[in-house]
């Protein structure tokens, strides 16, 4: 079955400082796809960054990029230069096997960065 | 384009009524999810329609649960007999086949408090 970890909880950092946030996956399948979504107190999920299973390159999306290591089945996202703004929740997720295009998430890391 | 809507975006009701929840998604998406969230935790799907064709539902929306998308545009979720674990977030999320990466596209959700 596939599988989605964040271990994180909670993560602090201090404004203009760059953060990592984990996340692990499981699955079988040899094409997928993982995304990262930022959830603000408002509760809208505002998506990142994408980063498919075949892609050669890390993406990167402005501040934004995913370290994906294949082999350790990770796909952690660096936010560099932290702003306040960027105090929220964040999910990972991977799409899920078939064809509705469905996404399965983690259970999220909340991030509070401070001035 | 106005993104997805999610109406209302509170509701408060009582335990045993009825509710209803609106999402309008993005014009031309043919793909719509409703996804559940609790507190703490990431999204859970419950079900997925493609244009009007309700393809797949989670073993998470019981009998109590009904979903349509009559004219493949905007959907509805009912709850029948509320409960009070019933109390979440309640995300419409739409995409279109084909998309560059598969994002699916939130509304800001509608909550649900059963007293």
């Amino acid at each position: 079955a596939q599988k989605i970890t964040q271990t994180q909880p909670g993560m602090f950092v201090q404004e203009k400082e760059a953060v990592t946030l984990d996340c692990t996956y499981d699955t079988s399948d040899q094409s997928y796809g993982l995304f990262w979504y930022k959830q603000p107190s408002s509760g809208e999920m505002i998506f990142l960054i994408y980063q498919g299973s075949y892609d050669e390159q890390n993406a990167t999306e402005g501040r934004y990029s995913l370290n994906f290591q294949k082999a350790r089945k990770s796909a952690n996202l660096v936010i560099s230069a932290s702003q306040l703004g960027d105090s929220a929740m964040y999910f990972c997720a991977m799409r899920a096997a078939g064809n509705t295009g469905k996404l399965i998430f983690g259970q999220g890391t909340t991030l509070q960065v401070k001035p | 384009d106005t993104g997805v809507s999610q109406d209302p975006r509170h509701k408060i009701t009582k335990r045993g009524q009825n509710v209803t929840f609106r999402c309008d998604p993005i014009s031309e998406h043919n793909r719509l999810y409703w996804y559940r969230q609790t507190l703490g935790q990431g999204p859970e799907f419950l079900t997925y329609f493609q244009n009007e064709a309700q393809l797949e539902k989670s073993r998470l929306l019981s009998d109590r649960f009904s979903a349509e998308r009559p004219k493949g545009s905007f959907s509805t979720l009912e709850i029948q007999r509320t409960e009070q674990g019933d109390s979440a977030m309640y995300l419409c999320a739409s995409s279109q086949t084909g998309g560059s990466t598969g994002e699916l596209f939130f509304g800001e959700g509608s909550r649900l408090t059963v007293l």
